[in-house]
């Protein structure tokens, strides 16, 4: 059974740093697409960044420069350093497997506030 | 970047209406877009990907289709349940891009 869990969510202040963790069990990260979608509260789905099987990287503009996916193929768990954050960024973040670019399996969400 | 645009924003409809979403993307994304169901609290699901393949387990009411630039989602005859937001998303370049969402509220 695939399973997806999220962690590393909290209050930060304007201008800090965060890690977001998922880790994967069910399957192997590194065998697949895998991405970080948000939602602000109230609002709409927002595409962050996905990580190919090969390790290419993409990223949204709104986050470009200033976070990084990476993944830990031992620990079969995907991450997202988030850097230089502002208010725009509070939302509950989801990771998620994009095996063929949608995404068909998602964690239940790791809420991020940005505030002083 | 390519912007999909959602239309309605939000649809009033009854048990057993016939509904229809549009999805537009800014440029042609062949039929590589995704519908998802969102309901509150919870984590979004995939109901049809390459524009009109039903995931499994999806019930036969929903169906997709277009191609290009144009898509839509349609549910046959709406059902209890299936009051929830809908959200298209392309995954034809490298950057990924959602949809505003669809809100289906009971009429």
């Amino acid at each position: 059974e695939v399973q997806l869990v999220e962690s590393g969510g909290g209050l930060v202040q304007p201008g800090g740093s965060l890690r977001l963790s998922c880790a994967a069990s069910g399957f192997t990260v590194s065998s697949t697409y895998m991405s970080w979608v948000r939602q602000a509260p109230g609002k709409g789905l927002e595409w962050v960044s996905v990580i190919y099987s090969g390790g290419s990287t993409y990223y949204a503009d709104s986050v470009k420069g200033r976070f990084t996916i990476s993944r830990d193929n031992s620990q079969n768990t995907l991450y997202l350093q988030m850097n230089s954050l502002t208010t725009e960024d509070t939302a509950l973040y989801y990771c998620a497997r994009a095996t063929f670019g949608y995404s068909s399996d998602w964690g239940q969400g790791t809420l991020v506030t940005v505030s002083s | 970047d390519i912007q999909m645009t959602q239309s309605p924003s939000t649809l009033s409809a009854s048990v057993g209406d016939r509904v229809t979403i549009t999805c537009r993307a800014s440029q042609s994304i062949g039929t590589w877009l995704a519908w998802y169901q969102q309901k509150p609290g919870k984590a979004p699901k995939v109901m049809i990907s390459k524009a009109s393949s039903l995931e499994s387990g999806v019930p036969s009411r929903f169906s997709g289709s277009g191609s290009g630039t144009e898509f839509t989602l349609t549910v046959s005859s709406l059902q209890p349940d299936d009051f929830a937001t809908y959200y298209c998303q392309q995954y034809n370049s490298f950057l990924w891009t959602f949809g505003q969402g669809t809100k289906v509220e009971i009429k």
